[in-house]
């Protein structure tokens, strides 16, 4: 079945370092979604990328998805520490229109 | 405000006791969702409906059941046919389902623990 694998599982960074999140799909997606989990909350929606190769920016964090639609990056920029959080994509696959999480990049900055 | 509330956040269960956590959501969603997180891993589908009346299995839906009587609310009893309950449980709706289904609106979660 369609898996979403995320690299790295872990990263802890020093503040103003920068991190990047990758997302990879066994399957073509018809589309991306990005969210963020602080610790002991709840999933919240950051982006949804549509288009092969698309680029979208919000603030210090840029999102891209691929040209084949089958990986995705999360980057952000000269990280904070309420960037702190375990950051999740979730594909949906073309073949079988399911939105299939990925295992998630938990992200610690230290000040 | 609009949103997802699930209750109760905390819920301690002895082996072979069901449970049933409960979620309600404001929001005029059609599509709602049950996902289970455990540690260190991504989200898993348990259950999932598009309209009042009608649900499907997800991914992991054995030991299991749900509900969807009304538009608002769609609760999840965790029976105890379900091996390794323990678990963050997270409800989640859109507004509708499929391709364009747009961003998933979470719940804050239940915290269940089989003792």
């Amino acid at each position: 079945g369609q898996q979403v694998m995320q690299i790295p599982q872990y990263q802890h960074v020093q503040e103003g370092e920068d991190f990047t999140t990758y997302c990879n799909s066994s399957t073509t997606l018809s589309n991306i979604q990005w969210y963020k989990q602080r610790p002991g909350g709840h999933p919240v929606f950051l982006i949804q990328l549509v288009k092969s190769g698309e680029v979208k920016k919000q603030k210090r964090l840029t999102f891209q998805f691929g040209e084949a639609k089958k990986n995705s990056s999360l980057h952000i920029t000269a990280t904070q520490t309420t960037d702190v959080g375990t950051y999740f994509c979730a594909g949906r696959s073309v073949d079988t229109d399911k939105l299939i999480f990925g295992t998630g990049t938990r992200l610690q900055v230290f000040p | 405000d609009g949103g997802i509330t699930q209750s109760p956040k905390y819920l301690f269960r002895k082996e072979g006791q069901n449970v049933t956590l409960s979620c309600e959501q404001n929001l005029n969603h059609d599509a709602m969702y049950w996902y289970r997180q455990d540690p260190g891993q991504g989200l898993r589908l348990i259950y999932y409906s598009q309209i009042v009346n009608d649900f499907q299995k997800g991914d992991i839906a054995e030991g299991y059941s749900v509900s969807r009587e009304k538009k608002e609310s769609f609760p999840l009893t965790v029976t105890s046919a379900q091996k390794n309950p323990t678990a963050f449980y997270l409800c989640a709706s859109s507004i509708r389902s499929g391709f364009n289904t747009g961003e998933l609106f979470f719940g804050e979660g239940s915290r269940l623990t089989v003792l």
